[in-house]
């Protein structure tokens, strides 16, 4: 079945650093790709997504392209901030039928002043 | 517009009680979903209603939980009796009906906190 691999957290950064957090994907088809952030205290929040090949979602300063040949999906911004600190949740959605949205385990940021 | 509600958002029970979830989606959402979140694991689907119908409840553990969605509006998701591995997030979501589109959007509720002791 369809899976989604992230790495593993918690990523600690100082403020104004490089962020990438890796995310790979097993799926037939041609999925859509999410990136879902969970502040502390708050429920699941769309970050971006991308639905085809070679797409670029993008919000907040984030970014992450959508690699069919590498079948990765993964987030980066160029400088964190302390606001940033969350849970990052890598997703895929199938494009036919009725389809259910397929989580990674979640990377844990820790972004400190 | 209001977003996706639940309530509530934080329960402590003790094993063997029941508890009923709620959630209210969005409206004009005919799809609603069920997914969990056990500790530091990933989010898992439980099921999803298109409507009233079940649409796929394959996600559901074991027959301690029930969800139901009468008339195709709110959704409840009791567990009875509860166990301690029940503990966990449950988040409830929402999105327009449209087959086949693999880009509209599902929202998230802030989430169902849910420890049982």
């Amino acid at each position: 079945g369809d899976s989604v691999t992230q790495m593993e957290g918690p990523v600690t950064l100082s403020e104004e650093a490089f962020l990438t957090i890796n995310c790979t994907y097993t799926a037939t088809g041609y999925p859509s790709l999410f990136w879902y952030v969970q502040y502390p205290g708050e429920g699941l929040q769309l970050l971006l997504k991308a639905t085809k090949a070679d797409d670029k979602g993008s919000n907040k300063g984030f970014e992450a392209t959508y690699r069919k040949e590498t079948t990765s999906f993964h987030l980066e911004k160029g400088s964190v901030q302390v606001s940033d600190s969350a849970v990052y949740f890598c997703a895929l959605k199938g494009n036919t039928g009725f389809q259910k949205l397929v989580f990674g385990t979640g990377t844990r940021l820790l972004v400190s002043p | 517009e209001a977003g996706v509600t639940q309530f509530p958002s934080h329960s402590v029970i003790e094993k063997g009680q029941t508890v009923t979830l709620r959630c209210d989606p969005i409206s004009g959402h005919d799809n609603l979903y069920w997914y969990r979140r056990v500790m530091g694991k990933e989010i898992k689907f439980l099921l999803h209603f298109v409507k009233e119908s079940k649409q796929d409840e394959s996600g559901m553990p074991n027959n301690r939980f029930l969800a139901e969605r009468t008339g195709g509006t709110y959704s409840t998701l009791k567990v009875q009796p509860a166990e301690l591995e029940d503990s966990g997030v449950y988040f409830c979501a929402s999105s327009q009906l449209m087959t086949g589109s693999s880009g509209n959007t599902i929202y998230f509720g802030e989430g169902s906190w849910l420890t049982v002791v």
